[in-house]
């Protein structure tokens, strides 16, 4: 029922920008788009959300096309802390927010 | 300010047994949630309670029961518990509008059936 599409997993280096894509083709037009991350035995924690175009906060930006039917989470200069879990959401207030697979992001050394 | 609050964060049962996990939030939120999470696997809905009262299935409701008796707390009932629902389980909540997207986590609750 997960309404969104995520990479599995990737890989990067320490230092460099890391971008994960999500596919939402069957958002609705009052949807939000949420991005989270998870790391080993912990709930998932709050990124960013955005509705369209670009949002960016202390830790990542979130770009949205016109279109709304993907997004790409941006995390600048990763470190070995970033190692996790991370997850897209959409959905809208009252709504039940499904969690997909999520993408497995191993920064190496 | 606790957040999202959930015990036991350990339990081990018998096939067959019963359990309540427990979940309440002090942020005023009217949303709340129960997800579990299996080993390696992303988060599956269990049920969803949209305010005080109402209460509606999400992916894998089957041998769940829930409870939201006021707007603070959202229980979990596992009337015949099963090695199937061994799990992690995540208590969330949020509010409405245009932060409703951002959900407040508790630590989990681990629950091994032998």
């Amino acid at each position: 029922l997960a309404k969104t599409t995520q990479p599995i997993s990737m890989d990067s280096y320490e230092g460099q920008e890391v971008n994960i894509t999500c596919s939402h083709n069957n958002i609705a037009t009052n949807d939000y788009i949420t991005w989270y991350q998870q790391f080993p035995s912990q709930g998932p924690r709050f990124i960013i959300q955005g509705y369209k175009t670009k949002v960016t906060n202390e830790v990542a930006s979130l770009f949205i096309p016109a279109d709304r039917k993907s997004s790409t989470l941006s995390l600048p200069r990763v470190s070995l802390s970033d190692t996790a879990v991370y997850y897209c959401l959409v959905g809208a207030a009252f709504n039940k927010f499904y969690f997909g697979s999520g993408t497995k992001l191993n920064v190496k050394p | 300010n606790a957040g999202v609050t959930q015990t036991p964060k350990f339990q081990v049962l018998k096939t067959g047994q019963s359990m309540t996990l427990q979940c309440a939030q002090d942020m005023n939120h009217n949303s709340m949630y129960w997800y579990r999470q299996d080993p390696g696997m992303g988060l599956r809905l269990i049920y969803y309670s949209a305010s005080e009262g109402t209460t509606d299935k999400g992916e894998v409701p089957n041998g769940y029961n829930v409870s939201r008796l006021n707007k603070r707390e959202f229980s979990l009932r596992l009337e015949s518990a099963a090695p199937s629902q061994t799990s992690v389980y995540f208590c969330a909540s949020s509010e409405e509008g245009e932060r409703a997207g951002e959900l407040f986590f508790g630590e989990g609750s681990r629950l091994t059936v032998l």
